[in-house]
This record gives structure tokens, C-alpha cells and sequence, in this order.
């Protein structure tokens, strides 16, 4: 079945500054990858996600790119914001919804 | 998108007991899934709440122990059987929704807070 790599585990990084996180998957027939944030206490939350027939997707600061080849896509916010702390889950799936999440990476935006 | 409910938002049970976990959403869907959440962990599948026929679990995941009902195509139930400590985890219900041209996505509720003690 699929496996979702995702690094890193945690990320601290200041306000203003750029912030990636990177996921590996393992089956070439997955076609389908969305990111979630989630908050304290709350559902993850659908931020954005790409399919293969495209490299890259950008949403004003965020942006996710694709590399099928090396199966890995990423997640790039730009101008970060203290709102945007919060735990980040990939995804992939390649047929009938049944995603294969990521371990999640915990994000902080400092002041 | 769709706008997903959950009750309750949050329990504390005592081991032996059940708990049935309801979820509505505001428009008809054809997929639902139920997700368990484990303290600080990611999201795993429990299983697909298919309308009309029995859900199809994951491996590591029983009918016995989970049953799901999913009586129309806008709510299902998950029920959590005969709960141990091992059982406390936020639930997770989702549903499909075609985004148009760009093909299917997944929204999640807002999930159950379970402890059992």
C-alpha cells in the first residue's frame, strides 16, 4: 500500500520568513495530493492540494509543488504569519478518496 | 466544500462501555469515512461508510469493536464498542465532494474528543 514520508517533525521559524515542508510517497499510481492544517482542537482543514497532471499550484502564500518522478511534493508558505501555527498533514491517494496522511509537521511562527 | 457537524464534540467514558458518534453534512454525498486520531499522531482510516451496504474497514479495524451505519447520504454514525483507555483519540468523520472540473476533495468535521478512563 501507499507510505507518506513527511519532514520535517517540527519547524520553528520567524515571522515574515519562508516555511517548506517535504513529503515523499511510495506508489506511482497515487495521482491526488492535498495538505490540511490543523489547529488546536480543531479538524484539519483543507489549504490546498495538487494533482499530477500539473507541477505546481499556488493559492496568494501558499504554493505546493510536484515531482512525480521522485515522488515528492511539497509545501511552501511565504510571509509567514503567527496564524499559520499550527500542525500541517500531507496526503496522498490514488483512488476512492482513501488517503494516506503524512506524520505531520508542527509549525511555529514566532514574533 | 461542505459544512460537517459532530456530536458529541467530546466524552468521557468508563472502559466496558460504548459510545455511537454521530455526523451529518449539509449536502448529499456518496463518500463518508470515519478517521481515528491518536494523541499527537496523524490520521488513520477506519473505514469507508458505504449508503445502503455494510462499511469496509482497514486492516486492524473490526465491525465488532466499530460499527458504522450510514442509513442515507447525509449522516452515518460510528460507534466505538466495549472501549478501553487504548480507544482515546479524537474520531474524525469526512466526506467526498467533487470540486467541479478539478476532480474530488476531502473535508473533514471537526471530530470527537474521546477519553475513556
Amino acid at each position: 500500500g501507499e507510505n507518506v514520508e513527511q519532514h520535517p517533525s517540527t519547524l520553528s521559524v520567524q515571522e515574515g520568513d519562508s516555511a517548506v515542508i517535504k513529503c515523499t510517497y511510495s506508489d506511482s499510481a497515487s495521482n491526488y495530493f492535498p495538505w490540511y492544517k490543523q489547529e488546536l482542537g480543531k479538524g484539519p482543514q483543507l489549504i490546498i492540494d495538487i494533482r499530477s497532471n500539473v507541477g505546481e499550484k499556488k493559492d496568494q502564500r501558499i504554493a505546493v509543488t510536484l515531482n512525480k518522478t521522485a515522488k515528492h511534493f511539497s509545501l511552501h508558505i511565504t510571509e509567514t504569519q503567527p496564524e499559520d501555527s499550527a500542525v500541517y498533514f500531507c496526503a496522498a491517494s490514488n483512488s476512492w478518496g482513501k488517503l494516506q496522511f503524512g506524520a505531520g509537521t508542527q509549525v511555529v511562527v514566532t514574533p | 466544500s461542505a459544512v460537517i457537524s459532530q456530536k458529541p464534540s467530546r466524552d468521557i467514558c468508563q472502559r466496558g462501555t460504548s459510545l455511537t458518534i454521530q455526523c451529518q453534512v449539509d449536502s448529499q454525498v456518496t463518500m463518508m469515512f470515519w478517521y481515528r486520531q491518536q494523541p499527537g499522531q496523524s490520521l488513520t482510516l477506519i473505514a469507508t461508510a458505504n449508503q445502503g451496504s455494510e462499511a469496509t474497514y482497514e486492516s486492524g479495524f473490526v465491525i465488532d469493536k466499530f460499527p458504522i451505519s450510514r442509513p442515507n447520504l447525509t449522516f452515518s454514525t460510528l460507534t466505538v464498542s466495549n472501549m478501553s483507555p487504548e480507544d482515546s483519540s479524537i474520531y474524525l468523520c469526512s466526506v467526498e465532494v467533487l470540486a467541479g472540473e478539478n476532480g474530488d476533495e476531502q473535508f473533514f468535521g471537526p471530530g470527537t474528543r474521546l477519553t475513556v478512563l
